[in-house]
């Protein structure tokens, strides 16, 4: 069965940097691409990026273009995000989710990474 | 840039009724690249329609999508108590690549 998992919940000081990863079993990794999602409290979805495992491929939402980066192991079929320079807005939910084009949408979501930036 | 606007932002029905959500673009969706999911409290989303009017894998047919260009509307019939979530549209395959409307909540009491 298809699924992704992502890593534990972190907290941050504003400035810092953060990065998830996530972990995905029961599909070929590098048929798919990875896209990360989040979602910030009394907000709604906003996509932060896309990479293909298959070749590196990126693509970054113009938002997030210069504090972000994506990555993805094959060797361990694990995906990573790292945002970097956070702010306190930048607490949110982080969902990495399987896209079923460059980026198109997404069939498949892990369960999700808090990641909250305090001083 | 594409916007989408959902509406109602909050809906309430009962069991049995039947919703129906809109998500308006502000610009034609290409070739009809129109998704919505469903996101259930402490959830991750849930895909539901892909390419306006698809059901996702496993999706009952109490979920319909519809609509093309800049109108497409999500219709669930025969409400249960568990269809209480917040519903959102998306596009894709247009500049900017992905982009979310903010949210319809359905309340089922």
């Amino acid at each position: 069965q298809a699924q992704l998992v992502e890593s534990g919940a972190e907290v941050k000081k504003p400035g810092a940097s953060v990065k998830v990863s996530c972990k995905a079993s029961g599909y070929t990794f590098t048929n798919f691409g990875i896209s990360w999602v989040r979602r910030a409290p009394g907000q709604g979805l906003e996509w932060l990026g896309w990479i293909s495992p298959y070749n590196g491929e990126r693509n970054y939402a113009q938002k997030f273009q210069g504090r972000v980066s994506m990555t993805t192991d094959t060797s361990t079929t694990t995906a990573y995000m790292e945002l970097r320079s956070l702010r306190v807005d930048d607490t949110a939910v982080y969902y990495c989710v399987r896209d079923q084009g460059d980026p198109w949408y997404f069939d498949l979501w892990g369960r999700g990474t808090l990641v909250t930036v305090s001083s | 840039e594409i916007v989408l606007t959902q509406s109602p932002g909050t809906l309430s029905l009962s069991p049995g009724e039947r919703a129906t959500l809109s998500c308006r673009a502000s610009q034609s969706v290409s070739n009809n690249y129109l998704v919505w999911y469903q996101q259930k409290p402490g959830q991750a989303p849930r895909l539901l329609i892909y390419a306006a009017s698809t059901r996702a894998t496993d999706i009952p047919d109490r979920f319909s999508g519809g609509g093309s260009g800049t109108y497409f509307t999500l219709t669930i019939s025969r409400l249960e108590p568990e269809d209480s979530a917040v519903y959102y549209c998306q596009q894709y395959g247009s500049s900017p690549p992905v982009i979310f409307g903010q949210g319809t909540h359905l309340e089922i009491k």
